[in-house]
């Protein structure tokens, strides 16, 4: 069975800065394209960023260009968000996802980040 | 500011057929189509239908996808109480060298 599980969302105040992690388990983990999408309160949802399978390539929306850094441990099965510089818009669910737009896709249940003095 | 527009909301009765659009352009929908994804709060996001239009295993096929152009479109057929909740496409833009998103339509079935 596949599982993505998120952690690492918490309450930060503008400026900060936070690590999500993203643990997964029963797949080819360093086969996947992996991405981060969030979903803010009363808005749709956002794609963040997303990195290939052996880390050599990122993308990320301009929003958070800069200041998001998205990375992968092949050998622990595992994928980060590093958030620096952390604004209010930012609060967000945001959700792991193994290639969200193809029908293998898998999904955490989401780590809510909520970025307020 | 979404990428894509899709109509903020859409009503149908129940066992009535829903088609929810989603209009792009050239660098993104026409470029390689729009996967779709349905979504309700306190869930993670579902796919639908991906970029060219297949379902994942233990989707409906009262779910269908099609494109034209710069418009993608996903047809709910024989809608379900079980159906209601919020609906976004999304297509890679070349431009942008990102995906983008639309701004969701809020599906109510009466």
């Amino acid at each position: 069975e596949v599982q993505l599980v998120e952690s690492g969302g918490g309450l930060v105040q503008p400026g900060g800065s936070l690590r999500l992690s993203c643990a997964t388990s029963g797949f080819k983990f360093s086969n996947n394209w992996l991405d981060w999408v969030r979903r803010a309160p009363g808005k749709g949802l956002e794609w963040v960023a997303n990195i290939n399978p052996d880390g050599s390539e990122t993308n990320y929306v301009p929003s958070v260009k800069g200041r998001f850094t998205i990375s992968r441990d092949n050998a622990r099965n595992s994928f980060y968000l590093q958030m620096n510089s952390l604004r209010p818009e930012d609060t967000a669910v945001y959700y792991c996802a193994t290639h969200f737009a193809s029908v293998d896709a898998s999904w955490g249940q989401g780590t809510l980040v909520t970025v307020s003095s | 500011q979404a990428g894509l527009t899709q109509p903020p909301s859409v009503s149908k009765g129940l066992r009535q057929t829903a088609t929810l659009t989603c209009t792009g352009n050239s660098d993104n929908v026409a470029y390689q189509g729009a996967a779709w994804l349905q979504h309700r709060l306190g869930h993670p996001p579902k796919l639908l239908s991906d970029r060219s239009h297949n379902r994942p295993s233990g989707i409906s096929e009262r779910f269908s996808a099609s494109t034209s152009g710069n418009t993608a479109s996903l047809t709910i057929s024989g809608l379900q109480p079980e159906d209601e909740a919020d609906y976004y496409c999304s297509a890679w833009d070349r431009s942008l060298s990102a995906w983008v998103f639309g701004g969701g339509t809020e599906l109510t079935v009466l």
